[in-house]
């Protein structure tokens, strides 16, 4: 069975730039979630998709993070414009449908923000 | 404010011996308890669970012990080996603010000598 797949790996650009990441959940995984994980810390849920669906983005700042979910399927997550602070890695995980299922993870994207 | 706290950064245990990892939380409303690992350049990889009408579950080599009443979780991992050296992450969820979300803890980076 794939895993969840994730690109790019790595971004490196500058503040005020945007950047969009790509997740492919494992097949027929109803749920979708996006963490952000800075370094020395624990992953923190940004938003969560039960297939077409947001269930939870109360942690997204959705000033210039947003994200979709087309056909329930692949997601990507986008940054306008980001900030210093954004520099992080970007998790994406999938579960057949809820969190108290296991969350299968993807490898992550490294962003540097400079 | 950190509703779930993982207060060794590291441990260091040699190979055959016990490790044990602690979490503490604060939210009594969670009922559902995770352990991650993560090895550097990939995703976590959920290890094992437990719900909160129990105070322990075992899974070979890993037991997960809850405390309620201290609002308290331990992994032990007997007996360690080399290929245990990871990072661990402890994640819970539940009641009404935080639903089905997981929060995770800041990890603790466990290294098994030989």
């Amino acid at each position: 069975e794939a895993g969840v797949a994730q690109s790019p790996r790595y971004k490196i650009i500058e503040k005020r730039q945007s950047v969009a990441f790509w997740c492919n959940p494992i097949s027929g995984h109803a749920t979708l979630y996006w963490y952000q994980q800075i370094l020395g810390q624990g992953p923190k849920l940004l938003i969560q998709f039960q297939n077409n669906g947001v269930v939870d983005d109360s942690q997204l700042p959705k000033d210039r993070f947003s994200a979709e979910r087309l056909k329930g399927v692949d997601s990507t997550l986008k940054i306008q414009p980001a900030k210093l602070e954004d520099s992080a890695v970007y998790l994406c995980a999938s579960s057949p449908r809820d969190p108290q299922e296991t969350q299968y993870f993807g490898p992550g994207t490294r962003l540097l923000v400079l | 404010d950190q509703q779930v706290k993982q207060n060794s950064p590291s441990l260091s245990v040699q190979e055959g011996r016990i490790s044990i990892l602690n979490c503490d939380y604060t939210n009594s409303m969670f009922d559902y308890f995770l352990w991650y690992k993560k090895y550097p350049a990939e995703g976590p990889t959920f290890l094992i669970s437990i719900s909160s009408i129990k105070d322990k579950n075992e899974d070979g080599r890993f037991t997960v012990f809850l405390n309620k009443s201290a609002k308290h979780l331990s992994l032990h991992i007997v007996p360690s080996q080399p290929g245990d050296s990871a990072v661990y992450f402890c994640a819970a969820s539940g009641g009404e603010t935080s639903g089905s979300r997981l929060t995770f803890g800041e990890g603790t980076q466990l290294t098994v000598n030989p």
